[in-house]
């Protein structure tokens, strides 16, 4: 079965810290799907990125970058120089491929509310 | 380029009554998923529709949930009787085969 775990429930920083939220995850097979998701106050889900299994160079983008190790089954996030706008419930998730049905629900973590505070 | 639709936004029914939600994936995207999430919580697989086909159901749907996507377009997902267990936030999402999902806003039902 699959499973992630975004230990850290609630993270609060000042702005401009540069903060880690953590994702460990738990799969059986070895070609998978990793994201993380942001959900503002809003409430609307978005996408911030997807991570093929087989590729574990970490990623930049802009003042977010993800780092993959597949030996630690860890897919980590970091935000750079934190703004407030940034505060928001962040999911990690993971989906296999299912071969009969070729799909690819997502499994997600819990989430990690993140407050930045000016 | 319009993105996921949901209606309604906000539901209050009263228990026992039935709902129905309607989802509108993006245009070109062939795969549409139903979520449910509760306060505090990740987002819960339903069940998912590659065009028409409705091809996977989660154990949480129980018998009282019902799926449709006819011609493979926009979705309804239904709940008889309902109970107060079933309030929560149902989203919707669409991707283009197993390409990274995009969400709806989410109808948030309340059953009282």
């Amino acid at each position: 079965a699959q499973k992630v775990t975004q230990a850290q429930t609630e993270i609060s920083v000042v702005e401009k810290e540069d903060v880690t939220l953590d994702c460990v995850y738990e799969t059986r097979d070895t070609t998978y799907y990793l994201f993380w998701y942001k959900q503002p106050p809003s409430g609307e889900l978005v996408f911030l990125i997807r991570r093929n299994s087989f590729d574990e160079q970490n990623e930049i983008s802009g003042r977010y970058s993800w780092n993959f190790q597949k030996s630690t089954s860890s897919f980590n996030f970091t935000i750079t120089a934190s703004q407030v706008v940034d505060s928001a419930v962040y999911f990690c998730a993971l989906s296999e491929l299912e071969w009969e049905t070729s799909g690819s629900r997502l499994t997600f973590g819990e989430g990690t509310q993140l407050t930045v505070n000016p | 380029d319009t993105g996921v639709s949901q209606d309604p936004r906000h539901k209050i029914t009263k228990r026992g009554q039935n709902v129905t939600f309607r989802c509108d994936p993006i245009s070109e995207h062939n795969r549409l998923y139903w979520y449910r999430q509760t306060l505090g919580q990740g987002p819960e697989f339903l069940t998912y529709f590659q065009n028409e086909a409705q091809l996977e159901k989660s154990r949480l749907l129980s018998d009282r949930f019902s799926a449709e996507r006819p011609k493979g377009s926009f979705s309804t997902l239904e709940i008889q009787r309902t109970e107060q267990g079933d309030s929560a936030m149902y989203l919707c999402a669409s991707s283009l085969w197993s390409y990274e999902q995009y969400f709806g806003p989410g109808t948030r039902l309340t059953v009282t």
